[in-house]
């Protein structure tokens, strides 16, 4: 089955700082990459995700980057705020059928004001 | 709004006793799912429903039990058998086959005295 590693598990930064939590995973038919937040408290929530047709995607302040050779993604956040404190998971599946995403143990960003 | 509802939010029990947490959607989603979650753990797959009537064990399934009666309920029962219960719990649901666009709930944190 699949096995997803991520790093860091803490990542400490000041606010305006750019933050990169980088995962890899072992099943090359692996086709999409989903990454959650998780505020404090509450339930995750899908923020960006990326299939494995594009190498980068980008949405505001966020970024993912696939390099499917070496089977890592990476999630890339610039001038981070304190509201980007939270706990942030990847992901990776094969899309679509009945393929269950297989989760990272998790980063917990802290973004210092 | 549509979403999903898990209820209780805090729960205590006793060693030895049986709990059910709910999960309710209004999403229309066809699957649903359990995750459980501990610190440094990420999230690990307890089990999951494609269909009605239908659900199929995850990675850590042991102790645990599930129905699925109905398209938008999906309670998880934590029987005396589950030797370490006291976690997070986070039910999510997702359109069937796009099981990587999870919806989660607020999750259930359950501790045993």
């Amino acid at each position: 089955g699949e096995n997803v590693e991520q790093h860091p598990s803490t990542l400490s930064v000041q606010e305006g700082d750019s933050a990169v939590i980088k995962c890899t995973y072992s099943d090359s038919a692996s086709n999409y990459f989903p990454w959650y937040k998780q505020e404090l408290g509450k339930g995750p929530q899908l923020i960006i995700d990326i299939r494995s047709n594009v190498g980068e995607k980008k949405d505001q302040r966020i970024a993912v980057t696939l390099n499917k050779t070496a089977k890592h993604f990476s999630l890339h956040i610039t001038e981070t705020q304190p509201e980007d404190s939270a706990v942030y998971f990847c992901a990776a599946l094969r899309a679509g059928g009945s393929y269950i995403p297989t989760f990272g143990r998790g980063t917990s960003l802290i973004v210092h004001p | 709004d549509g979403g999903i509802t898990q209820s209780p939010k805090y729960l205590f029990r006793k060693e030895g006793q049986n709990v059910t947490l709910s999960c309710e959607q209004n999403l229309n989603h066809d699957a649903m799912y359990w995750y459980r979650q501990d610190p440094g753990q990420g999230l690990r797959l307890i089990y999951y429903s494609q269909i009605v009537n239908d659900f199929q064990k995850g990675d850590i399934a042991e102790g645990y039990s599930v129905s699925r009666e109905k398209k938008e309920s999906f309670p998880l029962t934590v029987t005396s058998a589950q030797k370490n219960p006291t976690a997070f719990y986070l039910c999510a649901s997702s359109i069937q086959g796009r099981a990587g666009e999870l919806f989660f709930g607020e999750g259930s944190r359950l501790t045993v005295l």
